[in-house]
Protein backbone atom coordinates (compact mmCIF):
# COMPACT_ATOMS: atom_id res chain seq x y z
CA UNK A 1 0.00 0.00 0.00
CA UNK A 2 1.39 3.37 -0.99
CA UNK A 3 -0.45 6.49 0.29
CA UNK A 4 -4.43 5.88 0.90
CA UNK A 5 -6.62 3.32 -0.74
CA UNK A 6 -10.55 3.18 -0.95
CA UNK A 7 -12.84 0.43 -1.77
CA UNK A 8 -14.95 0.41 -2.99
CA UNK A 9 -14.04 1.92 -6.07
CA UNK A 10 -17.88 2.29 -7.38
CA UNK A 11 -20.73 1.10 -6.18
CA UNK A 12 -24.87 0.57 -6.91
CA UNK A 13 -27.36 0.40 -4.06
CA UNK A 14 -30.70 -0.10 -3.09
CA UNK A 15 -32.08 3.31 -1.23
CA UNK A 16 -32.50 1.32 2.39
CA UNK A 17 -29.34 -0.18 2.70
CA UNK A 18 -26.45 -0.14 4.48
CA UNK A 19 -23.02 0.55 3.21
CA UNK A 20 -19.47 0.88 4.52
CA UNK A 21 -16.79 2.93 2.20
CA UNK A 22 -13.33 1.83 3.67
CA UNK A 23 -10.22 3.94 3.81
CA UNK A 24 -6.63 2.91 4.99
CA UNK A 25 -3.79 4.87 4.57
CA UNK A 26 -0.11 3.74 5.25
CA UNK A 27 1.69 7.22 6.08
CA UNK A 28 0.73 6.99 9.60
CA UNK A 29 -1.16 10.63 9.71
CA UNK A 30 -3.21 11.45 12.99
CA UNK A 31 -6.10 13.41 11.07
CA UNK A 32 -8.41 12.05 8.63
CA UNK A 33 -11.49 12.74 7.24
CA UNK A 34 -14.06 11.85 4.77
CA UNK A 35 -15.18 14.49 2.07
CA UNK A 36 -18.41 14.21 -0.71
CA UNK A 37 -17.96 16.07 -3.86
CA UNK A 38 -21.22 16.81 -6.13
CA UNK A 39 -21.55 17.99 -9.64
CA UNK A 40 -21.77 22.24 -9.23
CA UNK A 41 -20.49 21.95 -5.47
CA UNK A 42 -17.41 22.37 -3.53
CA UNK A 43 -16.24 19.36 -1.84
CA UNK A 44 -17.85 19.09 1.56
CA UNK A 45 -16.37 17.52 4.71
CA UNK A 46 -18.86 14.50 6.19
CA UNK A 47 -16.79 13.65 9.06
CA UNK A 48 -12.94 13.89 10.90
CA UNK A 49 -10.63 12.43 13.05
CA UNK A 50 -7.70 14.62 14.12
CA UNK A 51 -6.22 11.04 16.22
CA UNK A 52 -7.02 7.49 16.65
CA UNK A 53 -10.03 7.15 19.34
CA UNK A 54 -11.45 10.35 18.14
CA UNK A 55 -13.94 11.88 15.55
CA UNK A 56 -15.59 14.68 14.56
CA UNK A 57 -18.88 16.55 12.59
CA UNK A 58 -18.24 18.63 9.56
CA UNK A 59 -20.57 20.31 7.47
CA UNK A 60 -22.93 17.57 6.18
CA UNK A 61 -22.91 14.60 8.90
CA UNK A 62 -26.60 13.73 9.14
CA UNK A 63 -26.79 9.89 7.50
CA UNK A 64 -23.53 8.89 7.95
CA UNK A 65 -21.45 7.51 10.52
CA UNK A 66 -17.92 6.77 11.48
CA UNK A 67 -14.75 5.52 13.35
CA UNK A 68 -11.26 5.41 14.10
CA UNK A 69 -10.19 2.49 15.98
CA UNK A 70 -6.65 2.54 14.58
CA UNK A 71 -4.45 5.25 13.14
CA UNK A 72 -4.58 3.40 9.51
CA UNK A 73 -8.58 2.65 9.03
CA UNK A 74 -11.48 5.32 8.98
CA UNK A 75 -14.79 3.58 7.59
CA UNK A 76 -17.83 5.79 6.55
CA UNK A 77 -20.79 3.80 6.96
CA UNK A 78 -24.02 4.68 5.29
CA UNK A 79 -26.87 3.33 7.86
CA UNK A 80 -29.63 3.54 5.42
CA UNK A 81 -28.66 4.99 1.86
CA UNK A 82 -31.11 7.59 0.47
CA UNK A 83 -30.68 8.60 -3.37
CA UNK A 84 -29.56 12.10 -2.17
CA UNK A 85 -26.23 10.34 -0.86
CA UNK A 86 -25.28 9.54 -4.54
CA UNK A 87 -21.74 11.84 -4.80
CA UNK A 88 -18.00 10.66 -5.24
CA UNK A 89 -16.42 10.41 -1.73
CA UNK A 90 -13.25 11.02 -0.95
CA UNK A 91 -11.38 9.76 2.03
CA UNK A 92 -8.51 12.23 2.94
CA UNK A 93 -5.39 12.19 5.50
CA UNK A 94 -2.92 14.92 6.68
CA UNK A 95 0.12 14.52 9.52
CA UNK A 96 -1.89 16.62 11.89
CA UNK A 97 -5.29 18.76 11.66
CA UNK A 98 -3.67 21.84 11.18
CA UNK A 99 -0.87 20.47 8.75
CA UNK A 100 -1.38 22.24 5.57
CA UNK A 101 -1.61 19.63 3.14
CA UNK A 102 -4.03 17.06 2.88
CA UNK A 103 -3.80 13.65 0.84
CA UNK A 104 -6.74 12.27 -1.01
CA UNK A 105 -7.61 8.91 -1.96
CA UNK A 106 -9.37 8.02 -5.45
CA UNK A 107 -12.47 7.96 -4.27
CA UNK A 108 -15.44 6.14 -4.19
CA UNK A 109 -18.51 6.80 -6.82
CA UNK A 110 -21.44 5.67 -4.79
CA UNK A 111 -25.49 5.42 -7.10
CA UNK A 112 -28.16 5.05 -4.59
CA UNK A 113 -31.27 4.06 -6.41
CA UNK B 1 -21.92 32.19 6.27
CA UNK B 2 -18.53 31.04 5.08
CA UNK B 3 -18.53 31.45 1.12
CA UNK B 4 -15.54 30.44 -1.60
CA UNK B 5 -15.99 32.01 -4.93
CA UNK B 6 -14.11 31.14 -8.38
CA UNK B 7 -15.03 31.51 -11.90
CA UNK B 8 -16.77 27.84 -12.77
CA UNK B 9 -14.67 27.39 -16.09
CA UNK B 10 -11.95 29.32 -17.95
CA UNK B 11 -10.62 28.43 -21.36
CA UNK B 12 -6.98 29.32 -22.04
CA UNK B 13 -4.22 28.29 -24.83
CA UNK B 14 -1.26 26.22 -24.71
CA UNK B 15 1.98 28.24 -24.25
CA UNK B 16 -0.14 31.53 -23.02
CA UNK B 17 -0.42 32.54 -19.14
CA UNK B 18 -3.80 32.10 -17.46
CA UNK B 19 -5.01 33.65 -13.69
CA UNK B 20 -7.45 31.95 -11.62
CA UNK B 21 -8.99 34.21 -9.29
CA UNK B 22 -10.49 33.26 -5.46
CA UNK B 23 -12.62 34.96 -3.09
CA UNK B 24 -13.69 34.18 0.48
CA UNK B 25 -15.40 35.14 3.32
CA UNK B 26 -14.76 32.55 6.53
CA UNK B 27 -14.88 32.31 9.98
CA UNK B 28 -10.81 32.79 10.62
CA UNK B 29 -8.20 32.07 8.29
CA UNK B 30 -5.54 29.85 8.79
CA UNK B 31 -4.08 29.37 5.24
CA UNK B 32 -5.62 29.17 2.05
CA UNK B 33 -4.59 26.19 -0.49
CA UNK B 34 -4.90 25.60 -4.35
CA UNK B 35 -5.31 21.97 -5.36
CA UNK B 36 -5.45 20.21 -8.88
CA UNK B 37 -8.08 17.80 -9.64
CA UNK B 38 -8.04 15.61 -12.96
CA UNK B 39 -11.65 14.97 -14.46
CA UNK B 40 -12.20 11.20 -12.58
CA UNK B 41 -9.32 11.42 -10.05
CA UNK B 42 -8.42 12.80 -6.68
CA UNK B 43 -7.44 15.97 -6.09
CA UNK B 44 -3.49 17.02 -5.62
CA UNK B 45 -1.68 19.59 -3.68
CA UNK B 46 -0.49 22.31 -5.54
CA UNK B 47 0.27 25.33 -3.01
CA UNK B 48 -0.30 26.76 0.18
CA UNK B 49 -0.83 30.37 1.42
CA UNK B 50 -0.67 32.04 4.80
CA UNK B 51 1.00 35.13 4.63
CA UNK B 52 0.20 37.93 1.99
CA UNK B 53 2.57 37.69 -0.89
CA UNK B 54 3.67 35.55 -4.09
CA UNK B 55 4.86 32.30 -3.06
CA UNK B 56 6.11 30.60 -6.27
CA UNK B 57 6.72 27.21 -7.66
CA UNK B 58 8.43 26.44 -11.17
CA UNK B 59 5.28 27.19 -13.77
CA UNK B 60 2.55 27.70 -10.68
CA UNK B 61 2.57 30.87 -8.40
CA UNK B 62 -0.18 31.76 -5.80
CA UNK B 63 -0.56 34.68 -4.01
CA UNK B 64 -2.62 35.98 -1.42
CA UNK B 65 -4.06 39.11 0.09
CA UNK B 66 -5.47 38.58 3.77
CA UNK B 67 -7.22 41.92 3.41
CA UNK B 68 -9.40 42.13 0.53
CA UNK B 69 -9.98 37.99 0.95
CA UNK B 70 -8.44 37.42 -2.01
CA UNK B 71 -5.95 34.88 -4.21
CA UNK B 72 -5.49 33.41 -7.61
CA UNK B 73 -3.10 31.18 -9.27
CA UNK B 74 -1.39 31.80 -12.07
CA UNK B 75 -0.22 29.55 -14.49
CA UNK B 76 2.23 29.46 -16.84
CA UNK B 77 3.57 28.23 -20.18
CA UNK B 78 0.59 25.99 -20.58
CA UNK B 79 0.77 22.71 -21.29
CA UNK B 80 -2.07 20.39 -22.42
CA UNK B 81 -1.93 18.48 -19.28
CA UNK B 82 -2.52 21.93 -17.07
CA UNK B 83 -6.40 20.99 -18.02
CA UNK B 84 -8.33 20.11 -14.73
CA UNK B 85 -10.18 21.64 -12.63
CA UNK B 86 -8.73 24.08 -9.89
CA UNK B 87 -9.78 24.46 -6.27
CA UNK B 88 -9.20 27.04 -3.75
CA UNK B 89 -9.52 26.16 -0.23
CA UNK B 90 -9.48 28.13 3.21
CA UNK B 91 -8.56 26.51 6.44
CA UNK B 92 -10.85 28.48 8.97
CA UNK B 93 -10.87 29.15 13.05
CA UNK B 94 -11.56 25.35 13.43
CA UNK B 95 -8.61 23.98 10.90
CA UNK B 96 -11.30 22.97 8.67
CA UNK B 97 -10.85 23.36 4.80
CA UNK B 98 -14.14 25.10 2.98
CA UNK B 99 -13.86 24.45 -0.44
CA UNK B 100 -14.59 26.50 -3.66
CA UNK B 101 -16.73 24.61 -6.10
CA UNK B 102 -13.79 24.78 -8.62
CA UNK B 103 -12.63 26.14 -12.00
CA UNK B 104 -12.53 23.74 -14.99
CA UNK B 105 -9.45 25.08 -17.06
CA UNK B 106 -9.65 24.01 -20.79
CA UNK B 107 -6.54 23.93 -22.64
CA UNK B 108 -6.63 24.88 -26.52
CA UNK B 109 -3.89 24.09 -28.62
Amino acid sequence: IAGITQAPTSQILAAGRRMTLRCTQDMRHNAMYWYRQDLGLGLRLIHYSNTAGTTGKGEVPDGYSVSRANTDDFPLTLASAVPSQTSVYFCASSERQDFNEQFFGPGTRLTVL
Amino acid sequence: GQNIDQPTEMTATEGAIVQINCTYQTSGFNGLFWYQQHAGEAPTFLSYNVLDGLEEKGRFSSFLSRSKGYSYLLLKELQMKDSASYLCAVMDSNYQLIWGAGTKLIIKP
